[in-house]
């Protein structure tokens, strides 16, 4: 089965930089995204890392470590408009690949 | 590009009743997903369609959950009949393959049962 952990909820101010864990277990592991949705909307992708290291695009970077079982998503220069949830997930190839998603952590960016 | 499109956006019934939702995939996206979202919670998957095959449906309510794609391109799902904790937002979402590749979203239909 698939275990994926991240914190609820998380608040930092405009123009700070903020770090979202995301911690996972999974048999098949074959990548993770994570994903940025804001309240009544649609999850859009933001990052995907299937190797080792630090992925940068742009104010937002995502880091893997497959032997922690450990992700970040690393966001620069906050802005308000970041208020939203941060979803990890995991595609795990047991069976056929599936995409399988945290709860997300809610962060709320303030002035 | 056309995104992926659902409807209806929102839905309202009573329990017991029955409800479908309609999805149409980004166009030549082999790979279709059904998510339910509880509020505060992230996405579930109910079922994965690679074209008009099923990949997974291990967490699909089978007793009154059912899901189809016909032609391997718009899928329907439908509740029969509906409980209380079917209020949720369904998402649709596709992805070229079911490889390395990130899934693209419809805005979801918002159920509530009554």
């Amino acid at each position: 089965g698939q275990n994926i952990d991240q914190p609820t909820e998380m608040t930092a101010t405009e123009g700070a930089i903020v770090q979202i864990n995301c911690t996972y277990q999974t048999s098949g592991f074959n990548g993770l995204f994570w994903y940025q949705q804001h309240a009544g909307e649609a999850p859009t992708f933001l990052s995907y890392n299937v190797l080792d290291g630090l992925e940068e695009k742009g104010r937002f970077s995502s880091f893997l470590s497959r032997s922690k079982g450990y992700s970040y998503l690393l966001l620069k220069e906050l802005q308000m408009k970041d208020s939203a949830s941060y979803l990890c997930a995991v595609r795990d190839n047991t069976g056929g690949f599936k995409t399988i998603f945290g709860a997300g952590t809610r962060l709320f960016v303030k002035a | 590009e056309a995104g992926v499109a659902q409807s209806p956006r929102y839905k309202i019934i009573e329990k017991r009743q029955s409800v479908a939702f309609w999805c149409n995939p980004i166009s030549g996206h082999a790979t279709l997903y059904w998510y339910q979202q509880i509020l505060g919670q992230g996405p579930k998957l109910l079922i994965q369609f690679q074209n008009n095959g099923v990949v997974d449906d291990s967490q699909l309510p089978k007793d009154r959950f059912s899901a189809e794609r016909l032609k391997g391109v718009d899928s329907t799902l439908k509740i029969q009949p509906a409980k209380l904790e079917d209020s949720a937002v369904y998402l649709c979402a596709s992805s070229p393959s079911t490889g390395q590749t990130e899934a693209f979203f419809g805005q979801g239909t918002r159920l509530t049962v009554v």
